[in-house]
């Protein structure tokens, strides 16, 4: 059925490491695909997302690629940061449906 | 703007009680749907609110009842609690358009404990 697959964490860095947090979805059609981060204590906040193959979304230095031919959503950052440590949801969804959330990646930056 | 406002923050409840939760969608927006996130989890879709029905339902019992009022605003009912209720209860907001729904935002999220 419909859903998502993330790395499992929790996923512990060097600051500046690079960091690769894969994510593989099970959809038909052409959903919409995001990434989200949710810090200690808090809600979801949108970090990224794509809407149609091929589109790199970015933000705060971190870019994913759709990738309709894998059914793949990498989340990727060159250089993390201490504050970057959270937890990171992938999912996917379409207008006027809910959406489909991965277990979330955890991610501890030590300085 | 203040974006999606949920409340409590957190509370504990006993088995067998009942809670409502509530939230406050972001300015502008009419759709609110509810969501479980267990603890080492990822958010579960509850339902869904719009024009104060419930349009869409994921897969909880009916003890998980909601109701959305004409300002926009909505509640979580949950009817005989169990343990395994205890998680972050995540509100989100989104608009209504042509074609379908616009990204939704979402609150800081309600931590139900139930003891």
């Amino acid at each position: 059925g419909d859903s998502v697959t993330q790395m499992e964490g929790p996923v512990t860095l060097s600051e500046e490491a690079f960091l690769t947090i894969n994510c593989t979805y099970t959809a038909t059609g052409y959903p919409s695909l995001f990434w989200y981060v949710q810090y200690p204590g808090e809600g979801l906040q949108l970090l990224l997302k794509a809407t149609k193959a091929d589109d790199k979304g970015s933000n705060k230095g971190f870019e994913a690629t759709y990738r309709k031919e894998t059914t793949s959503f990498h989340l990727e950052k060159g250089s993390v940061q201490v504050s970057d440590s959270a937890v990171y949801f992938c999912a996917w969804g379409r207008r006027n449906t809910p959406l489909v959330f991965g277990k979330g990646t955890r991610l501890s930056v030590i300085a | 703007d203040a974006g999606v406002t949920q409340s409590p923050t957190h509370l504990i409840k006993t088995r067998g009680q009942q809670v409502t939760l509530r939230c406050s969608p972001k300015s502008g927006h009419d759709t609110v749907s509810w969501y479980q996130q267990a603890l080492g989890q990822g958010p579960q879709f509850i339902f869904q609110y719009y024009e104060e029905e419930e349009r869409q339902r994921g897969n909880f019992p009916d003890r998980f009842s909601g109701h959305q009022f004409p300002n926009y605003s909505s509640e979580l009912n949950v009817n005989a609690l169990l343990l395994g209720d205890s998680a972050l209860y995540l509100c989100a907001s989104s608009l209504e358009v042509a074609g379908g729904l616009t990204e939704a935002f979402f609150g800081q999220g309600t931590r139900l404990t139930v003891v």
